[in-house]
């Protein structure tokens, strides 16, 4: 199946930095979505958007629902130790959810 | 309001016994998602339920695997005659299914040992 575009695919930052990764796909989504995935665990949902050019905060987390429909990001300010594990956006067209195949970010104290 | 259920968390099978995963999704949704993730790796699609219909099997092995979502009761990924190839992680998700929208939430996943 379709998967996004999603990068980077790896990231080391110092503690305290801020962080951007983001997806894109050459379809149409009505809805984009934002999942944290810790080791032995499932995805949770951090950021739903639904309409284009929507902005998003959750804490120190902020996603953009891009305005071609075609794109998000998703932004951490602030790293700190626990916001290591797997980041994965997902878009829905209408009828399919599409999953990035994931961004994994480690935080060096 | 109690999240995506599924159960067991781990199962330890030997290669040629069936495996059962359940998944009960939330409250108030009637769509199911499986999908399966091998050790650093992203979600694989597998089958996509509403009640007593599978409207989306394209991501499945044709053969020894199925998936149910009775009128009543769990979602039900059955594997028969396993293999060590389907040690991973199955993870179920589900959402309201009213259109348009959606937002999907996932479980905790099951952990598919194959001895």
């Amino acid at each position: 199946g379709q998967q996004l575009n999603q990068s980077p695919q790896s990231m080391f930052i110092q503690e305290g930095e801020d962080v951007s990764m983001n997806c894109t796909s050459s379809s149409i989504f009505n809805t984009w979505l934002w999942y944290k995935q810790d080791p032995g665990e499932g995805p949770v949902l951090l950021i739903a958007l639904y309409k284009a050019g929507e902005l998003t905060s959750n804490g120190r987390l902020t996603a953009q629902f891009g305005i071609t429909r075609k794109d998000s990001f998703l932004n951490i300010s602030a790293s700190i130790p626990s916001d290591v594990g797997i980041y994965f956006c997902a878009g829905f067209t209408g009828n399919q959810f599409y999953f990035g195949t994931g961004t994994s970010l480690t935080v060096i104290p | 309001n109690a999240g995506v259920m599924q159960n067991p968390r781990h199962l330890v099978r030997r290669r040629g016994q069936e495996a059962r995963l359940r998944c009960s999704p939330m409250k108030g949704h009637s769509h199911v998602y499986w999908y399966r993730q091998l050790p650093e790796e992203g979600l694989k699609f597998m089958v996509y339920l509403q009640k007593e219909n599978i409207i989306d099997e394209s991501g499945m092995p044709k053969e020894r695997f199925s998936a149910e979502f009775p009128k009543e009761g769990p979602s039900i990924l059955r594997i028969q005659q396993v293999v060590r190839g389907d040690s991973a992680a199955y993870f179920c998700a589900s959402s309201r299914g009213t259109g348009g929208a959606e937002t999907q939430y996932f479980g905790p996943g099951t952990r598919l040992l194959v001895l």
